[in-house]
């Protein structure tokens, strides 16, 4: 079965570089949700998408901008690049948000050096 | 606020011996409550939700809205029950999660 698919699976910037964040979610399913694992951390929600429009905002950088397209899929747009940036960026796909079940993808570990 | 909170970072049990693994949470709403594991370098994957009440590989958790608890159990733990578990709350309508700081469970033989 098709899963939610992430790329790149991982990435290296230099600081100040600005990085690009893909994720493709599970066929049919219309939300999505970005979040961000620091080293030794528990996951952090960034921002949701719902039928393309922004649903809910979490603790997401200013620096930081996503947006979901036509098709579903959803990209984060990371800019001026910190070493305090460097985590496992997880996105996950559900169909509608209530009593449904979130899916995960692989994760994007993003390291700036 | 709204928060989860797993006391313990790590969890060391013999093959066979029972297992639990602790979550509290601190919401102000009716509580929607989940536990996630995620095998080495694997997904996070769904393993229980409160309101379905499923027994899911012989783990269970019942939510105790007095406690405020949602304490995920196992009668006899097996080593392939190696892994990391996470507690989550979904917080309001739009579907986002909570996590709490997870557990490492080590199952030895």
């Amino acid at each position: 079965a098709a899963g939610v698919i992430q790329s790149p699976r991982h990435l290296i910037k230099e600081k100040r570089e600005t990085a690009t964040l893909k994720c493709y979610p599970i066929p049919r399913h219309d939300t999505v949700y970005w979040y961000q694992q620091g080293p030794g951390q528990d996951p952090q929600f960034l921002i949701s998408f719902y039928e393309k429009m922004q649903s809910d905002k979490g603790s997401i950088p200013d620096r930081f901008s996503a947006q979901q397209f036509s098709d579903y899929h959803s990209e984060l747009n990371m800019s001026s690049l910190e070493l305090g940036d460097s985590a496992l960026y997880f996105c996950a796909s559900s169909f509608g948000t209530e009593n449904t079940e979130a899916f995960f993808g692989q994760g994007t570990r993003l390291t700036v050096v | 606020a709204q928060r989860v909170t797993q006391p313990e970072k790590l969890l060391s049990v013999f093959k066979g011996a029972p297992v639990e693994l602790k979550c509290n949470y601190s919401y102000s709403g009716s509580p929607e409550l989940f536990w996630y594991v995620q095998y080495s370098r694997q997904r996070l994957q769904l393993l229980l939700r409160h309101i379905s009440r499923e027994s899911i590989k012989g783990f269970t958790a019942d939510l105790n809205k007095g406690e405020t608890s949602f304490h995920l159990k196992k009668p006899f733990a097996q080593e392939e029950d190696s892994a990391m578990y996470y507690c989550a709350l979904k917080a309001g309508n739009t579907g986002k999660l909570i996590f709490g700081q997870g557990t490492t469970l080590q199952v030895k033989p």
